[in-house]
């Protein structure tokens, strides 16, 4: 039983770069959500998917934050021209649509990012 | 707007003690709420959830209530053992949302020999 996995687990990047982050969920799960945790805070929402439609974005994420899950699997976000404000760690979960037994998700260990 | 609130970042108790974590709401239309707990470098781990129709749910170790009219809950976690240190999240969703879940900032329980 293989869990949600995340990659890269940390990344280092300079002021101004774009980078990717990669979520892979849990096989039978149909939603995938990104969320964004500081240093102090619990995680905050970004966005999340249900199969490949985006249904819903915070309003946390900026013109410069997109996220994809092209066939309903895995997902990127990507964040272009870097800021040291968008240093954080990216939370991936995901969950089963009907899940009503406790509606619960299940996060992966996380993508730290660091910009210098 | 911090709609789900740990107002105590930090708890200590001794080995064997209850543990005590609150967490106040105060979106009315939250209907579920989850504790999570997160060790160091991973991810947050579901713990245990309850419903708005019930007013306590029970599992081992432990137990969630909830007041809905003081818009309240607390995790309760008897005996409370070393490996419980760990950061406790609160988080809430509502019906209709998509499961999207609206977090606490969390409490460092450290469980003390």
């Amino acid at each position: 039983d293989t869990g949600v996995s995340q990659n890269p687990r940390h990344k280092i990047t300079k002021r101004g770069q774009n980078v990717t982050f990669r979520c892979d969920p849990i096989s039978e799960h149909n939603r995938l959500y990104w969320y964004r945790q500081t240093l102090g805070q619990g995680p905050e929402f970004l966005t999340y998917f249900q199969n490949e439609a985006q249904l819903e974005k915070s309003r946390l994420l900026s013109d410069r934050f997109s996220a994809e899950r092209p066939k309903g699997s895995f997902s990127t976000l990507e964040i272009q021209r870097t800021e040291q404000g968008d240093s954080a760690m990216y939370l991936c979960a995901s969950s089963r649509r009907g899940h009503i037994n406790t509606g619960e998700l299940f996060f992966g260990e996380g993508s730290r990012l660091t910009v210098l | 707007d911090q709609q789900v609130k740990q107002n105590s970042p930090s708890l200590s108790v001794q080995e064997g003690r209850i543990s005590i974590l609150n967490c106040d709401y105060t979106n009315s239309m939250f209907d579920y709420f989850l504790w999570y707990k997160k060790y160091p470098a991973e991810g947050p781990t579901f713990l245990i959830s309850i419903s708005s129709i019930k007013d306590k749910n029970e599992d081992g170790r432990f137990t969630v209530f909830l007041n809905k009219s003081a818009k309240h809950l607390s995790l309760h976690i008897v005996p409370s053992q070393p490996g419980d240190s760990a950061v406790y999240f609160c988080a809430a969703s509502a019906t209709g949302g998509g499961n999207k879940l609206t977090f606490g900032t969390g409490t460092q329980l450290k469980v003390e020999l």
